[in-house]
């Protein structure tokens, strides 16, 4: 079946710093890739996507590229705020099928980024 | 435009009761899903509407749940004989159509059985 696997949390930054959340899948076929972000006490939003490989998402100055071959899809971000402290998931969307649309999230990442 | 809302935002039952769970999507969108989020893990997919009928209930942990969309709309997630290992946070998502189209979430119910 399908999986994600996030880097583990939580991760403590200072502001400006370099961003790195490490995400790998598997999955048959092509899924679809996303970046859902959780700000505290808010619901899931999306960050950013990807559809086919070698696709790059970005939004917010996020970006994560679509990595077939190592079935990646990596989150940086060059210069984080404070603001950015949030809980980050990872997911895929099957394509085709009984299962399609649905979402198969990682476990989530913990981001806290201090001034 | 409104969002995804859910009612109630929070409900505390005991074992052994009945609840209900009601998810209000974004208008016009044929899609609904529900899904569900223990602490500290990524949300579980439970099952996904497409209109009236469901498409997809693999995720469904037991005949204990069940959900409905009568109208094509609002969505009702059903569960009987609720027990502790149920406590969790329930979310709603609505996108336009399946598949590549953003999900838009609601904000969740919390279900905590005592």
């Amino acid at each position: 079946g399908n999986s994600v696997t996030q880097m583990e949390g939580p991760v403590t930054l200072s502001e400006e710093a370099f961003l790195t959340i490490n995400c790998t899948y598997t999955a048959t076929g092509y899924p679809s890739l996303f970046w859902y972000v959780q700000y505290p006490g808010e619901g899931l939003q999306l960050l950013l996507k990807a559809t086919k490989a070698d696709d790059k998402g970005s939004n917010k100055g996020f970006e994560a590229t679509y990595r077939k071959e190592t079935t990646s899809f990596h989150l940086e971000k060059g210069s984080v705020q404070v603001s950015d402290s949030a809980v980050y998931f990872c997911a895929l969307s099957q394509t085709g099928g009984t299962s399609y649309g649905k979402l198969t999230f990682g476990q989530g990442t913990i981001l806290t980024v201090h001034p | 435009g409104a969002g995804v809302s859910q009612t109630p935002s929070n409900k505390v039952t005991e074992k052994g009761k009945y609840v209900e769970l009601r998810c209000d999507p974004i208008s016009g969108h044929t899609a609904l899903y529900w899904y569900r989020q223990s602490l500290g893990q990524g949300p579980e997919f439970l099952i996904y509407f497409q209109g009236t009928g469901a498409a997809d209930d693999s995720g469904l942990p037991n005949d204990r749940f069940f959900a409905v969309r009568p109208e094509g709309s609002v969505s009702t997630l059903k569960i009987q004989r609720t027990e502790r290992g149920d406590s969790a946070v329930y979310l709603c998502a609505s996108s336009l159509t399946a598949g590549h189209n953003e999900q838009f979430f609601g904000p969740g119910t919390r279900l905590t059985v005592l």
